[in-house]
């Protein structure tokens, strides 16, 4: 079935530096792409999101490039700041159905 | 756009007794919605799929007369923790697709706040 394997967090990162949270997927068809925010205590914020190969995703600094022949999905940002912390998720859409695969989560903890 | 808020946003109740959940969509309506449950430091596990005026669909494992789910308009769909025992504390999210938008723009998935509930 549908998968997605996120890189295991946490992630540890100084302020300005560059980040990037791998994200591959398996999947039959071609599936929609989600990348997703969660601050302490709160539900997901939606970060960013492509619905098919080679499309960008990007909002707030961060980008995504939906990659068929790898199948990856990876989550990059060039400055961090420490409000990114957070963990982000990564997640699929597949083909024919409306369910979201998850991946497991990548905390992020940027210091000042 | 595309809000999606749920109440209330924290319960502390006894063992036995029920709780009802509510997500609302503010800014459009909803044909699905979905429930999830997540663990602390855990990733979203998917309890249920909503659909308006229909029964819910419920994934492997999860007990529907426990977790009963109405959706009885675009806008609206409660969870109900029934007969609650402390292995129901837990973070509860849902999240909306926007029924108006068609294709690929319809896989978005909008999440409400969660609601964390307590069950001593």
């Amino acid at each position: 079935g549908d998968s997605v394997t996120q890189m295991e967090g946490p992630v540890t990162l100084s302020e300005e530096a560059f980040l990037t949270i791998n994200c591959t997927y398996t999947a039959t068809g071609y599936p929609s792409l989600f990348w997703y925010v969660q601050y302490p205590g709160e539900g997901l914020q939606l970060l960013l999101k492509a619905t098919k190969a080679d499309d960008k995703g990007s909002n707030k600094g961060f980008e995504a490039t939906y990659r068929k022949e790898t199948t990856s999905f990876h989550l990059e940002k060039g400055s961090v700041q420490v409000s990114d912390s957070a963990v982000y998720f990564c997640a699929l859409s597949g083909s024919g159905t409306y369910k979201y695969i998850f991946g497991t989560g990548t905390r992020l903890k940027v210091l000042a | 756009g595309a809000v999606v808020s749920q109440h209330p946003s924290w319960v502390i109740c006894k063992s036995g007794t029920s709780v009802k959940i509510e997500c609302r969509s503010l800014d459009f309506q909803a044909t699905t919605m979905f429930w999830y449950r997540q663990f602390p430091k855990q990733s979203l596990m998917l309890m249920a799929t909503s659909n308006e005026g229909s029964k819910a669909t419920y994934e492997q494992g999860v007990e529907k007369d426990k977790f009963l789910i109405n959706h009885a308009s675009l806008t609206l769909s409660t969870l109900t923790v029934t007969s609650a025992h402390p292995e129901d504390s837990s973070f509860y999210i849902c999240s909306a697709r926007d029924f108006s938008a068609g294709g690929r723009l319809g896989e978005t998935q909008y999440f409400g706040p969660g609601t964390r509930l307590l069950v001593l």
